[in-house]
């Protein structure tokens, strides 16, 4: 199976401070790749698909990037309600895969 | 809006079963790839299993291959997760999920239920 390794596992920002997140594949899938939010008591949320497409009403200041093996989640200036845990998941084969997570935290 | 409203959780013991159902509406369900994905306390997010819009392809993690059962009743757009042998390891908040596609190609985890909790314990 495809292993997704996600750094760091903790993210320490201010307010309005930039986020980033990594997650790596163990092998290529591609740019076939999903970004997650998920907050306590909340169900996750997809934020991107396709390694770098914002799913629907999924506010700009969330971006990715990256194809291959290597990927990128941006929070270009964080608001209070992105304060949660950050998931990337491939599904470019079965079976499917999550890293086990990033919590960005208030500084 | 979509909606997804898991039931069927509870407290089982070791070796027994449970049926977990999602209730789906406000989308085309017979259209739509759909999956169970869990949380076990503490730790990250897991699939668990899928099935195609036919009900016929299904696909499932390695750790309940054997196990589950994944169905659906597209006339009454309703999800299942039959799991049978359950393990303590299987205690988790189950979240039913809407893939993201067009069979065959099964796409992202799109919409998400709030989900429903296993606990299996002696």
């Amino acid at each position: 199976e495809i292993v997704m390794t996600q750094s760091p596992a903790t993210l320490s920002v201010s307010p309005g401070e930039r986020a980033t997140l990594s997650c790596r594949a163990s092998r290529s899938v591609s740019t076939i790749l999903a970004w997650y939010q998920h907050k306590p008591g909340q169900a996750p949320r997809l934020l991107i698909y396709g390694a770098s497409t914002r799913f629907t009403g999924v506010p700009a200041r969330f971006s990715g990037s990256g194809s291959g093996t290597e990927f990128t989640l941006t929070i270009s200036s964080l608001q209070s309600e992105d304060f949660a845990v950050y998931y990337c998941q491939q599904y470019s084969e079965w079976p499917r895969t999550f890293g086990q997570g990033t919590k960005v935290a208030i500084k | 809006e979509v909606q997804l409203l898991e039931s069927g959780g509870g407290l089982v013991q070791p070796g027994g079963s449970l049926r977990l159902s999602c209730a789906a509406s406000r989308f085309d369900f017979t259209n739509a790839a759909m999956s169970w994905v869990r949380q076990a306390p503490g730790r990250g997010l897991e699939w668990v299993s899928t099935v195609a819009p036919n009900g016929v392809v299904t696909y499932y993690a390695d750790s309940v291959k054997g196990r589950f059962t994944i169905s659906r009743d597209n006339s009454k757009n309703t999800l299942f997760l039959q799991m049978d042998s359950l393990r303590v390891e299987d205690t988790a908040l189950y979240f039913c999920v809407l893939n993201g596609g067009d069979f065959p190609n099964i796409y992202a985890f799109d919409q998400w239920g709030q989900g429903t909790l296993l606990t299996v314990s002696s």
